[in-house]
């Protein structure tokens, strides 16, 4: 069974495109969240939703929108695709109601935009 | 700012060498820390935490002490395998109620383990 999943795993796209991707986590969490990791393999946080709620909004541009339907599930549409936007985007989840804030991540989306 | 330094990678070692990590954290609170792995491919798992100072995680045979006194939270295994080549990510994060459990990384050290 797998905790959490992203869809697609890769991703490419042209410039000016608008994509999403989507998570699904099993585990009961509350949280989620969308990171980015750049060529460098850096890790920064994007965006987290708790109950639905968003409580981290990065600065991050605009063309991002996450949505978060129910507390399983949380998507990133991503508008106006630009060359810098080329990452690898992982989803993770956390149970901050239950104390246990260790997040659990998705295998990632590896995003090419040519 | 928050955030976390980790010494500079690739780390190249012969199977059955002593491992470290360095890792050291700027913090304005209290954080929790964390290790977690990356396979080649692969999404990031949680490899050892620790919530207090002088807490010890370990798993796997890999160990890292919290040190408040030094602000640091080294990674170190005794003998690593072939199989621990991966990239290695420090972290801190804050919580309680009023914080957001965001995760602030280092910026990962490349572990590479030869026969």
């Amino acid at each position: 069974d797998t905790a959490v999943s992203q869809t697609p795993k890769y991703l490419v796209t042209q410039m000016g495109n608008d994509k999403s991707i989507k998570c699904e986590q099993n585990l009961g969490h509350d949280t989620m969240y969308w990171y980015k990791q750049d060529s460098k393999k850096f890790l920064k946080i994007m965006f987290s939703y708790n109950n639905k709620e968003l409580i981290i909004n990065e600065t991050v541009p605009n063309r991002f929108s996450p949505k978060s339907p129910d507390k399983a599930h949380l998507n990133l549409h991503i508008n106006s695709l630009e060359l810098g936007d080329s990452a690898v985007y992982f989803c993770a989840s956390s149970s901050r109601l239950a104390g246990r804030y260790e997040q659990y991540f998705g295998p990632g989306t590896r995003l090419t935009v040519t | 700012g928050d955030s976390v330094t980790q010494m500079e990678g690739p780390v190249t070692l012969s199977e059955e060498a002593f491992l470290t990590i360095n890792c050291t954290y700027t913090a304005t609170g209290y954080p929790s820390l964390f290790w977690y792995v990356q396979y080649p491919g692969e999404g990031l798992q949680l490899l050892l935490k620790a919530t207090k100072a002088d807490d010890k995680g370990s798993n796997k045979g890999f160990e890292a002490t919290y040190r408040k006194e030094t602000t640091s939270f080294h990674l170190e295994k005794g003998s690593v395998q072939v199989s621990d080549s991966a990239v290695y990510f420090c972290a801190l994060s804050f919580h309680g109620s009023s914080n957001t459990g965001k995760l602030i990384f280092g910026q990962g050290t490349t572990l590479q383990v030869k026969p």
